[in-house]
């Protein structure tokens, strides 16, 4: 049992340059979250879903997109990396809101 | 606005000591409140969590105490061990936001042999 996976593990990127963080959960979750985490500011949620096909912002959405197709998936996108975008990145799924959120091993972005 | 503040920002205990880690929040609509634990390279793991309607919650050597009157609750790791070391966050949610979960900044416990 997987849990929840992300993919890719590590990035480096240019500025100005796009890319897709893919999240799956195999748990079949309803809620699924993606969030950044900066020292000092502990995690802070860009998007969230609260099922397939659902979308909505978090406290920190500006420069980010995400898509819900399929209810096991929450794909994360930079459209146009900043330096400012350099954060490590966890996905997280929840069987419903205010529950226990099962997080992946994160994502560490580096935009150069 | 930070809606869930932390606090230390850092903890060094002696092996068998006491931890003690400290959350306010300011919406007290909140009604879910966990601590994750995450170790270095990890995503943060549940430890423990409480709902308002209980003023304290223990789980083997951890305990939650919840003040809901002063808006602040607080974990408390008894006979703390080095293998405990880790980052902790508090968090707050609840539907009137969507469900979101509020995360504390951390504090990055050390407990030393």
């Amino acid at each position: 049992n997987a849990g929840v996976t992300q993919t890719p593990k590590f990035r480096v990127l240019k500025t100005g340059q796009s890319m897709t963080l893919l999240c799956a959960q195999d748990m079949n979750h309803e809620y699924m979250y993606w969030y950044r985490q900066d020292p000092g500011m502990g995690l802070r949620l860009i998007h969230y879903s609260v099922g397939e096909g659902t979308t909505a912002k978090g406290e920190v959405p500006d420069g980010y997109n995400v898509s819900r197709l399929k209810k096991q998936n929450f794909l994360l996108g930079l459209e146009s990396a900043a330096p400012s975008q350099t954060s490590v990145y966890f996905c997280a799924s929840s069987w419903v809101g205010n529950t226990e959120a099962f997080f992946g091993q994160g994502t560490r972005l580096t935009v150069v | 606005q930070q809606q869930v503040k932390q606090s230390p920002q850092s903890l060094i205990v002696q092996k068998g000591g006491i931890s003690i880690i400290n959350c306010a929040y300011e919406n007290t609509a909140f009604d879910y409140f966990p601590w994750y634990q995450q170790f270095p390279g990890k995503g943060p793991a549940l430890l423990i969590a409480i709902r308002p309607d209980v003023s304290e919650k223990k789980e083997g050597r951890f305990t939650i105490s919840f003040n809901k009157s002063a808006k602040q609750f607080s974990l408390h790791i008894m006979d703390s061990q080095p293998g405990d070391s880790a980052t902790y966050f508090c968090a707050a949610s609840c539907m009137e936001t969507g469900n979101q979960f509020y995360f504390g900044t951390g504090t990055s416990l050390t407990v030393i042999p």
